[in-house]
């Protein structure tokens, strides 16, 4: 059972350039979530996803767009890259099928992104 | 708007040691508090989950504690081992998609 897996683990950009980060969850859960790590500050939420074919913006959404593939893939990309986008990024997924909130959040082990 | 503030930033302590590290949040209506652990270079694992209605949760060493209308959770380590070294994050829900983390406290155990 791998969990959330997230490809890739590293990758450098330049300026301007787009990418698509890919994360995929093998534990049947509903809703899935992209966030961002940076220094000295915790996780922000930049999208989530409830359902299959639904998507919301999170706390941080501006210059991202995702897609929910299918209920097992949601990936994240990145339009035009911007030195400001430089950040550990992590996708987690959840079960909150019928309204559970009380269900644990799991993670993958993230995608370190440098963009110059 | 929910803040959620953790303190000390960084602690540093010897094998055996018993500790406590703090997390407060400003806004009491929340659905759950999650303490996770976020080992160097890895994403996140979630430790304790601890419901509105609840006051403590309790994993082997770990006891987690939830004030709500205090806005203030511990997450107390028992005889802390140098495998505990890591950064400790806690992170409140309001709803399904709306969870707010600390910045984490970074816990170094010497041998």
């Amino acid at each position: 059972n791998a969990g959330v897996t997230q490809t890739p683990k590293f990758q450098v950009l330049k300026t301007g350039q787009s990418m698509t980060l890919q994360c995929a969850q093998d534990m049947n859960h509903n809703s899935m979530y992209w966030y961002r790590q940076d220094p000295g500050m915790g996780l922000r939420l930049i999208y989530y996803s409830a359902s299959e074919g639904t998507t919301d913006k999170g706390e941080v959404p501006n210059g991202y767009n995702v897609s929910r593939l299918n209920k097992r893939e949601f990936s994240l990309r990145l339009e035009s890259a911007a030195p400001s986008q430089t950040s550990v990024y992590f996708c987690a997924s959840s079960d909150t099928d019928r309204g559970r909130s009380n269900q644990p959040q799991h993670f993958g082990d993230g995608t370190r992104l440098s963009i110059l | 708007k929910q803040e959620v503030t953790q303190i000390p930033a960084a602690l540093s302590v010897p094998e055996g040691e018993n500790l406590v590290l703090n997390c407060s949040f400003t806004d009491s209506a929340i659905y759950n508090l999650q303490w996770f652990r976020q080992d160097p270079g890895k994403g996140l694992t979630s430790l304790l989950l601890i419901q509105s209605s609840q006051r403590e949760q309790t994993s082997g060493r770990l006891n987690a504690s939830l004030d709500k209308s205090s806005g203030r959770s511990t997450l107390y380590i028992a005889a802390s081992q140098p495998g505990d070294s890591a950064t400790y994050l806690c992170a409140v829900r309001r709803n399904n998609n709306d969870m707010r983390f600390g910045a984490g406290t970074r816990l170094t155990v010497k041998p």
